[in-house]
């Protein structure tokens, strides 16, 4: 596709629900990226991807989440067990190289925890 | 004390104004900075890109990057109502992984 796209859009969990996330990169982009934004704040980064090899997984906050890309391109982030303080826009990033920063990012999944 | 600090505004201006906007970091291996705009829900997009110190101009948009001050800015020229989002700067270091660390973001209006 034209961007990266992310599914779904908005997603409400009660506490203790597993979620998943998806995100579709831009067909052929190399490196992957998952990062976090809560209300008011930056994105914090959770994890990153070059092809289906996770290389940094030194941001998921807990052992509750997950991140898989199997093939090298379709991401998942799985967060099981959610809190509240889970509650964040989850962002998805791609890039067709290692060139550092040079990513394009989805408009992210909204994420309630009630 | 975060890595990157960014004053969150809000900032307001009248259309036309010039625009400047500030991060200041305390590592001093960020080799890479970058300035991102969000519009309210969507993602970031990629306004600048600089590698290491100095200045880079694309249109209305400068970038300027001072490492011996730790300290960066960018500047909007003739500002547009267009123009009002949320402006994160980020910066990554050199050789290590990908990651990006984020300032808080200003969120900037400006009023026609």
């Amino acid at each position: 596709g034209a961007g990266v796209s992310q599914s779904p859009r908005y997603k409400v969990a009660k506490r203790g629900q597993d979620v998943a996330l998806r995100c579709d990169p831009i067909s052929g982009h190399v490196s992957l990226f998952w990062y976090q934004q809560a209300l008011g704040q930056g994105p914090e980064f959770l994890t990153y991807f070059q092809n289906e090899a996770q290389l940094d997984k030194s941001g998921l906050p807990s052992d509750r989440f997950f991140a898989e890309r199997p093939e090298g391109s379709v991401s998942t982030l799985k967060i099981q067990r959610t809190q509240q303080e889970d509650s964040a826009v989850y962002l998805c990033a791609s890039s067709l190289n290692t060139a550092t920063g040079g990513y394009t990012f989805g408009s992210g999944t909204r994420l309630t925890v009630v | 004390q975060k890595e990157v600090e960014q004053d969150p505004g809000p900032l307001s201006v009248p259309e036309g104004a010039i625009v400047s906007l500030n991060c200041t970091y305390s590592n001093s291996a960020f080799q890479y900075f970058m300035w991102y705009r969000q519009y309210s829900r969507k993602g970031p997009e990629l306004l600048m890109y600089t590698y290491s110190s100095g200045n880079k101009e694309d249109g209305r948009f400068t970038a300027q990057v001072d490492k011996s001050s730790k300290y960066i800015s960018l500047f909007i020229r003739d500002s547009q109502p267009s123009d009002s989002a949320t402006y994160l700067c980020a910066m990554a270091l050199q050789g290590g992984s990908e990651k990006l660390v984020f300032g808080k973001g200003t969120k900037l209006t400006v009023n026609p």
